[in-house]
């Protein structure tokens, strides 16, 4: 499997600020995904992100509030914009091992935002 | 459109005694299912996961789970739970030909010595 890291590991924000979060896969893989994951709930899916292209967003999130680079197959940034404290959730990125048809997730960024 | 239910929020079992997760799924096609294990300020750990074949597929840290294709389950199984499986248990599903998953809502096991 592959071995994801993620940087912040947490961080606590003023509101109206920007938090980059970073993922770093260990091998060049196709896919990777942004998820958000609210105080006491599941995960849900904010983004594919594409290397090459513009990311894929799924309904309820949008490019100016998330932007997504992928520069490259082994690496990726979320951008949480202009916060404000509904923004507090973990972040997670993972990558699809499709040899394995399994994701697989890194450790997860916890922002709180005040 | 697929969707997970784990009618469950909590489930609390003694160390020793057998441990079941349950887990049903919705999905259009022919499902891929799969078992995350999250541990306070983890992130998610991969289980095990049902693709094709066999319908009792057997994961890590003795984890089991078995696919019932005419109940549209995938319940998480482990015969003898330990205090260290005290966790948060999410099941997803996804469309063999699809790549998005869909988690269900979680469970939070407690284990007690």
């Amino acid at each position: 499997s592959a071995v994801i890291s993620q940087k912040p590991s947490r961080d606590i924000c003023q509101r109206g600020t920007s938090l980059t979060i970073q993922c770093q896969v260990d091998s060049q893989v196709t896919m990777m995904f942004w998820y958000r994951q609210q105080p006491g709930q599941s995960l849900t899916l904010i983004a594919t992100a594409n290397q090459g292209s513009e990311a894929t967003y799924e309904s309820g999130f949008v490019i100016d509030k998330f932007p997504i680079s992928r520069p490259n197959l082994t690496f990726s940034t979320l951008t949480v914009s202009n916060m404000s404290p509904e923004d507090s959730s973990i972040y997670l990125c993972s990558v699809d091992s499709r040899g394995e048809n399994t994701q697989y997730f890194g450790p997860g960024t916890r922002l709180t935002v005040l | 459109a697929q969707s997970v239910a784990q009618p469950e929020d909590q489930v609390n079992v003694a160390e020793g005694n057998p441990l079941t997760v349950k887990c049903t799924y919705s999905v259009s096609g022919n499902p891929y299912l799969f078992w995350y294990v999250q541990y306070p300020n983890r992130g998610l750990q991969f289980l095990l996961k049902y693709i094709t074949g066999d319908n009792l597929v057997k994961g890590s840290y003795g984890f089991e789970a078995e696919f019932n294709k005419s109940q549209t389950s995938f319940h998480l199984k482990k015969p003898s739970a330990l205090v260290s499986d005290s966790a948060l248990y999410f099941c997803a599903v996804r469309d063999r030909n699809d790549y998005k998953l869909s988690f269900g809502a979680g469970t939070t096991v407690t284990v007690r010595a």
